[in-house]
């Protein structure tokens, strides 16, 4: 049973537009929640995170919104930049303290020039 | 200081063999986690050592193993390959303390043949 979904496979923006990307969640225990970006042959790389406590956080051009109650969140990337193409994935971090991060299966953002 | 340093990089066994995989986590860093990566399944959490104790299991078979040494080294094992252990095979760490964001080594690539 999948608990954390990205549902869009792949992602294509224009530069200068903003990215979307979402992630839906099933278990009510999660309280953290990170995004990590992903190139081909690098491992995956922190790129922000939330807690459940809030709704909102932003760092730069990147925007994470939470939405406990529809179990749903989102990364805005705004603008979006050519070097923002990579695999961007979500996860999940809950149920005491344990460090185990539950991942989605990834979103290919690509940025067209 | 230095980031998650993984190796190999790359490595071809074939089935029945078995193999080590050895991470170095970021100095001063105590806690690390293995995940397994596939284009099926994305990346699933193997198991998390802290202080030379496993932390936490995800679901895989008992012919993977994982060891923590004194100075936070980390090996995983699999013995008996089959054809599906072929993946990317990442390790995190992490400071001790509230802290979910781990930090990602590049990845041992594993064929099995």
């Amino acid at each position: 049973d999948q608990q954390v979904k990205q549902n869009s496979p792949s992602l294509s923006v224009q530069e200068g537009r903003i990215s979307i990307l979402n992630c839906d969640y099933t278990n009510s225990m999660f309280d953290y929640f990170l995004w990590y970006k992903k190139y081909p042959a690098e491992g995956p790389t922190f790129l922000i995170s939330i807690s459940s406590i809030k709704d909102k956080n932003e760092d730069g051009r990147f925007t994470v919104f939470l939405n406990k109650s529809a179990k749903h969140l989102s990364l805005h990337i705004v603008p979006s930049q050519p070097g923002d193409s990579a695999v961007y994935f979500c996860a999940a971090v809950g149920q005491g303290g344990s460090e185990k991060l539950v991942f989605g299966k990834g979103t290919k953002l690509t940025v067209n020039p | 200081k230095a980031g998650v340093t993984q190796t190999p990089r790359y490595l071809i066994k074939t089935r029945g063999q078995q193999v080590t995989l050895s991470c170095s986590p970021i100095s001063g860093h105590r806690s690390v986690s293995w995940y397994q990566q596939t284009p099926g399944q994305g990346l699933q959490f193997l198991f998390e050592y802290f202080s030379e104790t496993q932390r936490n299991k995800g679901n895989f078979p008992g012919r993977f193993s994982g060891r923590q040494f004194s100075n936070s080294r980390s090996e995983m094992n699999v013995s008996t390959l089959e054809l599906g252990d072929s993946a990317l095979y990442l390790c995190a760490s992490t400071e001790r303390g509230p802290s979910y964001e781990q930090y990602f080594g590049p990845g041992t690539r594993l064929t099995v043949t």
